[in-house]
């Protein structure tokens, strides 16, 4: 399977902690993606970081990226009741946007 | 920002009968549609490709004729899900790339389809 995982799968902070989500592939990429789905909807995207970048920001979200080990981080920073949600990392081999994602981390932020 | 149109939002069938999913670029030609299938608190499996005017590249262990895909226009793909069994009750996600659009472009999801058959 492409697909990766995620972990944890569930994450519980309280209002204005920070949340970190962790993902792991297997095959060479030509980027990777975050995701964000609200419970029964569609995805969100939220950052894309090329094979050749190691760190992005894109406003309270930070990621970072390990080729050699196959990982990538989601920081949210400063987090909101409204971050809840649940994030996907998605790996795309080709930069054809042939996306295979993640199991999941499913992220509670209590007000 | 590109949006990605997807209709209906939940439907209901009969087992046996067949459910068409739509899915729509309102503002930019989509020459490639992915549609993905989602179970419960699960990821995304993708489950095929399609390029416009072509046929549709399945990915292993999706059956082509049980889930017929359509995309015949820049702005519209449909999948068809033929007699629907129960186990084909899921939540069913498509997305858009398109013309214009640079290499390493994020895509564009729809809302999602939830199916449930009885």
């Amino acid at each position: 399977s492409q697909q990766g995982e995620e972990d944890p799968q569930a994450l519980s902070i309280q209002e204005g902690e920070n949340a970190t989500m962790n993902c792991s592939y297997k095959t060479s990429i030509n980027n990777l993606q975050w995701y964000r789905q609200n419970s029964g909807r569609g995805l969100v995207h939220l950052i894309l970081i090329r094979s050749n970048e190691r760190e992005k920001h894109s406003g309270r979200l930070r990621v970072t990226l390990d080729t050699s080990k196959k990982s990538s981080s989601l920081l949210i920073t400063a987090s909101r009741a409204a971050d809840t949600a649940s994030y996907f990392c998605a790996t795309d081999r080709t930069g054809a946007n042939n996306l295979f994602f993640g199991t999941g981390t499913r992220l509670t932020v209590i007000p | 920002g590109a949006v990605v149109s997807q209709h209906p939002s939940r439907v209901i069938c009969k087992s046996g009968t067949s459910v068409k999913i739509e899915c729509r670029s309102l503002d930019f030609q989509a020459t490639t549609m992915f549609w993905y299938r989602q179970f419960p608190k699960q990821s995304l499996m993708l489950m095929a490709t399609s390029n416009e005017g072509s046929k549709a590249t399945y990915e292993q262990g999706v059956e082509k004729d049980k889930f017929l895909i359509n995309h015949a226009s820049l702005t519209l793909s449909t999948l068809t899900v033929t007699s629907a069994h129960p186990e084909d009750s899921s939540f069913y996600i498509c997305s858009a790339s398109g013309t214009g659009m640079r290499t390493n472009s994020p895509l564009h999801f729809g809302n999602g389809t939830r199916l449930t058959v009885t």
